[in-house]
């Protein structure tokens, strides 16, 4: 099946450290989401892209749609605490499929 | 707040028994459905698609038999897993899409410890 790949796997930063990850396929998709998971809970989006090129941004967080449609790259500024957590990020290659998740990055923030 | 609600949030059970899991959309209709498993330390991995009207989608590898889905309404999607065993415990997670071209949102997640 369809493999997306993320990285770092992991990352340790220090609090107020800006953070990047991207996620990478062979595959175009049209769609790219990202997602961030706290222990025992569910995904929460975080981030929805729908273009090509599409730079969105959500507070702190921001995530673009790369040019090739074959990646997408998000980015944390000022990291804090809170921002601890596993970030998944996930592809839809055609409307009304599901959606492909990478393997995660997990994220920690040293005080 | 939460536009999918998923229960329960976590169940133990013997093995041998049957446990079904719930997963609704509060404020939307939803015709599909996906229901993913999460072990420790890895990623959310699709098992079936539901559908609502017909016949669930199981990936490759997924027992039917033993993972019984029902999209009864455009609101409510269960999986029933089927004389669990304590290999079946895991995070069970479902997600539906308001629409076919927007993005998914996921229920809380249901963590099942058959033992």
């Amino acid at each position: 099946g369809q493999q997306l790949n993320q990285s770092p796997q992991s990352m340790f930063i220090q609090e107020g450290e800006d953070v990047s990850m991207n996620c990478t396929s062979s595959s175009i998709f049209n769609t790219w989401l990202w997602y961030k998971q706290d222990p025992g809970e569910g995904p929460v989006l975080l981030i929805a892209l729908y273009k090509a090129g599409e730079l969105t941004s959500n507070g702190r967080l921001t995530a673009q749609f790369g040019i090739t449609r074959k990646d997408s790259f998000l980015n944390i500024s000022a990291s804090i605490p809170s921002d601890v957590g596993i970030y998944f990020c996930a592809g839809q290659l055609e409307y009304g499929q599901n959606f492909v998740f990478g393997p995660g990055t997990r994220l920690s923030v040293l005080p | 707040g939460a536009v999918v609600s998923q229960h329960p949030s976590w169940v133990i059970c013997k093995s041998g028994t049957s446990v079904k899991i719930e997963c609704r959309s509060l404020d939307f209709q939803a015709t599909t459905m996906f229901w993913y498993r999460q072990f420790p330390k890895q990623s959310l991995m699709l098992m079936a698609t539901s559908n609502e009207g017909s016949k669930a989608t199981y990936e490759q590898g997924v027992e039917k038999d033993k993972f019984l889905i029902n999209h009864a309404s455009l609101t409510l999607s269960t999986l029933t897993v089927t004389s669990a065993h304590p290999e079946d415990s895991s995070f069970y997670i479902c997600s539906a899409p308001r629409t076919v071209s927007t993005e998914a949102f996921f229920g809380q997640g249901t963590r099942l410890t058959v033992v």
